[in-house]
């Protein structure tokens, strides 16, 4: 089974500051894919950045990058010069790739404020 | 090209009454999920679809809950009858081959009273 945690409950950051949101992952498989989603006030869950478990490169798009530490299992969600805009919440999520199964498994989530 | 659709955006009904909610996935995918969404719960995958075909229904609460999908372009899920703890957002995502990301439909929120 995968589990996926997300420790920070809350977290502040002063606008055009960089923040990172923690995630950590367990699975005893060797392929998988990592995964975030921001889920701003209105509701809506938008697909953010994909790293797979075999990338060597980190992800990053736009000003987000994923920091992707496979030995510590944690797939952390850097976010560089916060916006007022990125004030929402994120989940990092996960899934086993190979095999049918095509769930994702999603954290307990991070609440982001950003701090004019 | 159009995102997830669902229908409605909201539903507010009374207890015992049925309730059906709607969505069409993004065009090419073959995979379609159904989510429910609570402080308390979180976000639980309810059922997912591959090619039309229910692949895991483990997450669906009970027997009150069903879900089709009779063509690739659209799903239902219903409850029958509603109890108010079935208040939530339910969400729709589809997704298709590749890395599996999911795309999600903006949500219906569903008060039942």
């Amino acid at each position: 089974a995968q589990k996926i945690t997300q420790t920070q409950p809350g977290m502040f950051v002063q606008e055009k500051e960089a923040v990172t949101l923690d995630c950590t992952y367990d699975t005893s498989d060797q392929s998988y894919g990592l995964f975030w989603y921001k889920q701003p006030s209105s509701g809506e869950m938008i697909f953010l950045i994909y790293q797979g478990s075999y990338d060597e490169q980190n992800a990053t798009e736009g000003r987000y990058s994923l920091n992707f530490q496979k030995a510590r299992k944690s797939a952390n969600l850097v976010i560089s010069a916060s916006q007022l805009g990125d004030s929402a919440m994120y989940f990092c999520a996960m899934r086993v790739q190979g095999g049918s199964a095509r769930q994702l498994t999603f954290g307990s989530g991070t609440q982001l404020t950003v701090l004019p | 090209d159009a995102g997830v659709i669902q229908s409605p955006r909201h539903e507010v009904t009374e207890m015992g009454q049925e309730v059906t909610l709607r969505c069409k996935p993004i065009s090419g995918h073959d995979y379609l999920f159904w989510y429910r969404q609570t402080m308390m719960r979180g976000l639980e995958l309810l059922i997912y679809f591959n090619n039309n075909v229910p692949i895991d229904d483990s997450g669906m609460p009970e027997d009150r809950f069903s879900a089709k999908m009779p063509n690739a372009s659209f799903s239902t899920l219903k409850i029958q009858p509603s109890e108010p703890r079935d208040s939530a957002v339910y969400f729709c995502a589809s997704s298709g081959q590749g890395s599996g990301e999911q795309y999600f439909g903006p949500g219906t929120r569903l008060t039942v009273t």
